[in-house]
């Protein structure tokens, strides 16, 4: 089983609203990342959790705020959000940082 | 900072044709990887590549690890409708970051 599942699937919020996303698995894997997608663009790494701690921040704005409550959960908050920021946001995890990573099918998240 | 040229950037192809692309950097990566991804869904790993001048095969899919680290291709024999999407390749350093290509749009016309 390799599945991640991300909720909501789609999510609208206005610039002064704060939402979660949330990431699960339960293959044991041990690193979670939170990537941002643009349409027809490659995914960009956001945070990286390794054995949920805060590993690595892609320089990533304060409005967004990552939290890895376990081992199998990953949530992202979000607040003050600009409309720029509206994309899919893919959650992934990995066995251990320098293996294959594993993607959920993200949250299409758009800014009014 | 590293990157990644995936090419070709678009392809058109008929059903039944063999189709092949690549990815080629000026850095060495760890490990290789390629996704597919499909409108509205997060990418899937098709195939991953561990070691220098590995050929891996997966149903009609065949990658690469270039011999020097710094390239890889993917061939799909037989093409059919479902194998539209977007194909991503994606280098991995030792930190466990990917790199990702731009991606190659491939269309499939029956």
């Amino acid at each position: 089983d390799t599945e991640v599942t991300q909720t909501p699937k789609h999510l609208v919020m206005g610039m002064t609203n704060k939402k979660s996303l949330k990431c699960e698995q339960h293959m044991g894997h041990r690193a979670m990342y939170w990537y941002k997608q643009k349409a027809k663009k490659p995914p960009e790494l956001m945070f990286v959790y390794s054995y949920e701690k805060l590993s690595i921040n892609e320089s990533v704005p304060s409005r967004f705020s990552p939290e890895c409550p376990n081992s199998s959960l990953l949530n992202l908050h979000l607040h003050a959000l600009q409309p720029e920021d509206s994309a899919l946001y893919l959650c992934a995890s990995s066995r251990g940082g320098a293996m294959e990573q594993y993607f959920g099918p993200g949250t299409r998240l758009t800014v009014t | 900072g590293q990157q990644l040229n995936q090419s070709p950037q678009s392809m058109f192809i008929q059903e039944g044709e063999d189709v092949s692309m690549n990815c080629t950097s000026s850095s060495i990566f760890n490990t290789w990887l390629w996704y597919k991804q499909e409108p509205g869904e997060g990418p899937v790993l098709l195939i991953a590549l561990y070691k220098a001048g590995e050929l891996t095969s997966n149903g009609r899919l065949t990658a690469q690890f270039g011999i020097t680290r710094k390239d890889s291709f993917l061939n799909i024999s037989a093409s059919i409708p479902s194998d539209v999407g977007i194909y991503f390749c994606a280098g991995q350093v030792h930190t466990g970051k990917l790199i990702f290509g731009q991606g190659t749009t491939l269309q499939v016309k029956p």
